[in-house]
């Protein structure tokens, strides 16, 4: 079964860096995107962003652009995302999602189970 | 980027009663609108995608339509654990977004 597992709970001061991972299972990491999706503590959903795990081609949300960096390493089937300068409203749960099928970029019918990260002096 | 507004923000209804939720996007998005459905403390669940196709294992009490700009989810006969926040999200181009969502509490 398809499983995205994330890396635990992170606290930053601000201006710091985090970088939160995903990794995935059963299913061939390279044949689905992922998107990064975060939520700030009682608020909706905000899209971050999106990397083909096939070629690692990117698509950040206006934004972000700057401050954040997907990747993966398809020799461990992980996504990871790096968000730098990190501000007090980074303070979210970061969730990784994966794509439904190969031709659906951006319907996520698979998730983590979040990640928590405290941005605070 | 295509901004997606929802409507109305808070519904409340009892259950077995039918939900009728709506989102609107600022420029077209053909058909590529998704809804999430999510419960306290859980990550968002995938419920309908491509406006009108109910993702794998979801209910036939769930429903899609729209296309271009004006979407709706139906919920038709409320169950206890359909009462959660509901997203829309589009896909049309490469900036995907998110709705504010519409709360869907317990009357």
């Amino acid at each position: 079964q398809v499983q995205l597992v994330q890396s635990g709970a992170e606290v930053k001061k601000p201006g710091a860096s985090v970088k939160v991972s995903c990794k995935a299972s059963g299913y061939t990491f390279t044949s689905y995107g992922i998107s990064w999706v975060r939520q700030a503590p009682g608020q909706g959903l905000e899209w971050m962003g999106w990397i083909s795990a096939y070629n690692g081609n990117t698509n950040y949300a206006q934004k972000l652009q700057g401050r954040v960096t997907m990747t993966t390493d398809t020799s461990t089937s992980t996504a990871y995302m790096e968000l730098r300068s990190l501000r007090s409203d980074d303070t979210a749960v970061y969730y990784c999602a994966r794509d439904s099928s190969i031709a659906a970029a951006g319907d996520l019918a698979y998730w983590g189970q979040g990640t928590l990260v405290t941005v605070s002096s | 980027e295509i901004v997606l507004t929802q409507s109305p923000a808070t519904l409340s209804l009892s259950p077995g009663e039918r939900a009728t939720l709506s989102c609107r996007a600022s420029q077209s998005v053909s058909s590529y609108l998704a809804w999430y459905q999510q419960k306290p403390g859980q990550a968002p669940r995938l419920l309908i995608y491509d406006a009108s196709n109910r993702a794998t294992g979801i209910p036939a009490r769930f429903s899609g339509s729209g296309s271009g700009t004006d979407f709706t989810l139906t919920i038709s006969s409320l169950e206890p654990e359909d009462f959660a926040v509901y997203y829309c999200q589009q896909r049309s181009n490469w900036l995907f977004t998110f709705g504010p969502g519409t709360k869907v509490d317990i009357k």
